[in-house]
């Protein structure tokens, strides 16, 4: 398995502009996360699945922010429209749902909005 | 709530020296307790969990209950533990890390 997979690696867009993060879990893990990390906050939940059903999503900061999760290979973290203060890399986890084993991580996307 | 305090955000020691990267955490229930890392330009990666009592590149962590702290430990420090570590707290079936130390490790 390639592990976690997340697109783009990095995305530079100006203030307003639409974006759109992607993930791909591992196969046959039923949890999937977003981080958002930054300098002053660490690493912040943002919102999370279980068998593609959003099950808090008390993390996303604004109504700007929206995640979804179509099929279980894939899921979208979507910023419309984007400010300079959503900067950030965000990470995106899966896990087998009720599992000690911890999380799977993606390399991030590096956020940079102008 | 539930929260993970992480006070250092950054802790410098030189090479061979103890380390001991702190960890706080606030939960009703019983807890279970991990520590990441993130080495640099790389992804973030497990490191252990309390549950396994196990010890990974020489790190070791106690849970405490009484003091409600998971402190990473490792007796002699390497330059290639220098790193971004995370204290993370499971509540249901997600995580919440605390903000992170950074562990430079220098000869």
């Amino acid at each position: 398995d390639a592990g976690v997979i997340q697109s783009p690696r990095h995305e530079v867009t100006e203030m307003g502009q639409e974006v759109t993060l992607r993930c791909k879990p591992i196969s046959g893990h039923n949890s999937l996360f977003w981080y958002r990390q930054t300098m002053m906050r660490g690493l912040e939940l943002l919102i999370y699945f279980n068998n593609n059903v959003p099950i808090d999503d008390s993390g996303m900061p604004e109504d700007r922010f929206s995640a979804k999760m179509p099929n279980a290979s894939f899921s979208t973290l979507k910023i419309q429209p984007s400010e300079p203060r959503d900067s950030a890399v965000y990470f995106c986890a899966s896990s087998l749902w009720d599992t000690p084993g911890g999380y799977t991580f993606g390399s991030g996307t590096r956020l940079t909005v102008v | 709530a539930q929260r993970v305090t992480q006070p250092e955000k950054l802790l410098s020691v030189f090479k061979g020296a103890p380390v001991e990267l702190k960890c706080n955490y606030s939960y009703s229930g019983s807890p279970e307790l991990f520590w990441y890392v993130q080495y640099s330009r790389q992804r973030l990666q497990l490191l252990l969990r309390h549950i396994s009592r196990e010890s990974i590149k020489g790190f070791t962590a106690d849970l405490n209950k009484g003091e409600t702290s998971f402190h990473l430990k490792k007796p002699f420090a390497q330059e290639e533990d220098s790193a971004m570590y995370y204290c993370a707290l499971r509540a249901g079936t997600a995580l919440i890390f605390g903000k992170g130390t950074t562990l430079s490790v220098s000869s």
